[in-house]
């Protein structure tokens, strides 16, 4: 059974960073682009950034690129993402998802999501 | 404004026909495959369908979808109480070098 399962949410002041983590396991990790997506309260769906397999292929919104980091550990099955110089409008539920495809980050589709983490940034 | 548009609500009886469209442009819809997703109250979004019109394992034949240049739509037949959700569409964008989702449609099942 796929199981994605977030961590490292909270409240945190505007301008202090964050770093969140997705545990995987049911699936082989490493065969996959993996992404970060987040939802703000009452809101839409965002894409926040994806990752390949061998981490050779990120992308990034517009919103959070040169503040937002993503990486994975394929050995631990875990998938990062480093958020700095949080902003109020950062505040969502942040969902780890996997993708069908390996290599192209934007060839695919996400099939599996996890429960998410609620990031609030406020002061 | 999300970059694809989508009817902020949709609504339909049990047994009805219900479409829900998404409005893109050249960057996304007419040069990618679209995915549509449902999110039911509370819980994270599953795959409905992927390139345009396919269906993981586990989803009804009922979900249908088609593209057709800058527009796709998704279509529910036989409408089911159960179907009141969330539905959403995404594609990849050439211009912003990143997925994007349409705004989400509320269905409600009268």
């Amino acid at each position: 059974e796929v199981q994605l399962v977030e961590a490292g949410g909270g409240l945190v002041q505007p301008g202090r960073s964050l770093r969140l983590s997705c545990a995987a396991s049911g699936f082989t990790f490493g065969d996959h682009v993996m992404h970060w997506v987040r939802q703000a309260p009452g809101k839409g769906l965002e894409w926040v950034s994806a990752i390949s397999w061998n981490s050779n292929n990120i992308g990034y919104a517009d919103s959070v690129k040169g503040r937002f980091s993503i990486s994975r550990d394929n050995a631990e099955n875990s998938l990062y993402l480093q958020m700095n110089s949080l902003r109020p409008e950062d505040t969502a539920l942040y969902y780890c998802a996997k993708d069908m495809v390996a290599i192209d980050i934007g060839g695919g589709a996400i099939d599996f999501w996890g429960q998410g983490t609620l990031v609030i940034v406020s002061s | 404004q999300s970059v694809l548009t989508q009817p902020p609500s949709a609504s339909g009886t049990p047994g009805q026909r219900v479409t829900i469209s998404c409005s893109g442009s050249s960057s996304n819809i007419e040069s990618h495959t679209i995915n549509w997703y449902q999110q039911l109250p509370g819980t994270a979004p599953k795959l409905l369908l992927y390139t345009n019109n396919q269906r993981p394992s586990g989803v009804p034949d009922r979900f249908s979808g088609s593209k057709s240049g800058t527009s796709a739509s998704l279509a529910i037949n036989g409408l089911q109480s159960e179907d009141g959700a969330d539905y959403y569409c995404a594609a990849w964008d050439d211009s912003l070098t990143g997925w994007v989702f349409g705004g989400g449609t509320k269905l409600t099942v009268l």
